[in-house]
């Protein structure tokens, strides 16, 4: 149980054009989906926090007009990366969770990542 | 501020023998902790969590880490390392009442035959 995917697991687009990834928990409603940037040999960076019909919450310092975040449902978020510029190239981890009827959230559930590269 | 430290980048072992990934933490109030694996280009899996309870804590795999209040550390052992143990290893840290996870650095296991 507890599965989350990812699509596409790799990706490479022009410079000036978007891309949008999925997040999807396979076995779980989500009541919170996370997106993480990856750096080469680097830790994850939270990007933003997500919850299903509302707008995701921004980590300081990332661009919320550049990274779209749209949680449409309890089981799929999407991540846009809007006029994608060499820099933006990344890996892009999803992870989805639950909370418990006392309001305790579970541990958080990864996607396998995606791999963006733009040219 | 909030942080995790893991202080070696990595951390080289022979099979068969016992190893140590090193994680110490600077949270306030009593937090979750968490060690996740992760294998080349692929997400994280989690391996295991302390909440409450008994400070020695087992997981997948083999793994088990210990919860060291007084020393805040939450060491990932496991008794006899193979060679599939090598991997990208993080802990992370959930300060209470939040669902944001710290990570730490990473630390590269090498389990060499």
């Amino acid at each position: 149980g507890a599965v989350v995917s990812q699509h596409p697991s790799w990706v490479i687009c022009k410079s000036g054009t978007s891309v949008k990834i999925e997040c999807r928990s396979l076995d779980f409603q989500a009541t919170t989906m996370f997106w993480y940037r990856q750096f080469p040999k680097q830790s994850l960076m939270l990007m933003a926090t997500s919850n299903e019909g509302s707008k995701a919450t921004y980590e300081q310092g990332v661009e919320k007009d550049k990274f779209l975040i749209n949680h449409a449902s309890l089981t799929l978020s999407t991540l846009t990366v809007t006029s994608a510029h060499p820099e933006d190239s990344s890996f892009y981890i999803c992870s989805a969770t639950t909370a418990d009827l006392a309001g305790y959230y579970n541990e958080q559930f990864f996607g396998p990542g995606t791999r963006l590269t733009v040219l | 501020a909030q942080s995790v430290a893991q202080p070696e980048d990595q951390v080289n072992v022979a099979e068969g023998n016992p190893l140590t990934v090193k994680c110490t933490y600077s949270v306030s109030g009593n937090p979750y902790l968490f060690w996740y694996v992760q294998y080349p280009n692929r997400g994280l899996q989690f391996l295991l969590k302390y909440i409450t309870g008994d400070n020695l804590v087992k997981g997948s795999y083999g793994f088990e880490a210990e919860f060291n209040k007084s020393q805040t550390s939450f060491h990932l052992k496991k008794p006899s390392a193979l060679v599939s143990d090598s991997a990208l290893y993080f802990c992370a840290v959930r300060p209470f009442n939040t669902d944001k996870l710290i990570f730490g650095t990473g630390t590269r296991l090498q389990v060499f035959p």
